[in-house]
């Protein structure tokens, strides 16, 4: 266990709609980051959140966003999905920049 | 750049044997480096790091070896069990920033 939860742990989404995924970080974490990893893949970085900044972004479009709250849990929404969105969603937290990251178990996205 | 690779997408090993997973990294300048095992269904889980100032690290039946000249890292496990079975994923990090994670490595253990 390493106190990174998110939710949900699964949801089918229509194409088009949108999509809010939640994650709650370790316990005196400040650095959240969201990973996808499609079937048969390793993660891909979305994008970092440290102290409530966004700090640092991959090759995901705008469509993706995300925020940090003060006591450091986070959101990811991802707008007009699209069919190769469906992925499972995994969020990390670490204690500050340039440490180890711990993954939680994921939301399983699945768009039809 | 974002290319973590392995060189052998499966591997399998006979229980008690040890097992031996590679990781090519393309970026000269990462400095931090993180070998996870995936579980079906699961997240990743962390088993060992090592930072570029270091060329091995050990911990319980783990061991990483880094090496820079070639830029190349390594998971051994030592005494393999049928409970590590697992995808294993080498990640490289530089400047404090993203993970960037190869496709993974299948390990089968036979009984």
């Amino acid at each position: 266990e390493t106190g990174v939860t998110q939710s949900p742990t699964h949801l089918i989404k229509t194409r088009g709609q949108q999509v809010t995924l939640r994650c709650s970080s370790q316990s005196g974490h400040n650095t959240v980051s969201w990973y996808q990893q499609a079937l048969g893949q390793g993660p891909q970085f979305i994008f970092q959140y440290y102290r409530e900044e966004e700090n640092g972004r991959g090759n995901f479009p705008p469509r993706f966003s995300g925020l940090q709250f003060p006591n450091y849990s986070s959101e990811l929404n991802v707008n007009a999905l699209e069919l190769d969105d469906s992925a499972l969603y995994l969020c990390a937290s670490s204690l500050d920049l340039g440490n180890t990251i711990y993954f939680g178990e994921g939301s399983w996205l699945t768009v039809v | 750049g974002e290319s973590v690779g392995l060189h052998l997408p499966t591997l399998s090993v006979q229980e008690g044997d040890n097992s031996i997973i590679n990781c090519a990294y393309s970026n000269s300048a990462s400095d931090y480096f993180i070998w996870y095992k995936q579980e079906s269904g699961k997240g990743p889980q962390f088993i060992i790091d090592i930072r570029s100032n270091m060329d091995k690290r050990q911990g319980q039946r783990v061991t990483v070896l880094l090496n820079k000249t070639v830029k190349h890292l390594s998971l051994q496990i030592a005494a393999t069990q049928p409970g590590d079975s697992a995808v294993y994923f080498c990640a490289e990090q530089y400047n404090f920033n993203k993970f960037y994670f190869g496709s993974g490595t299948k390990l089968n253990v036979k009984p």
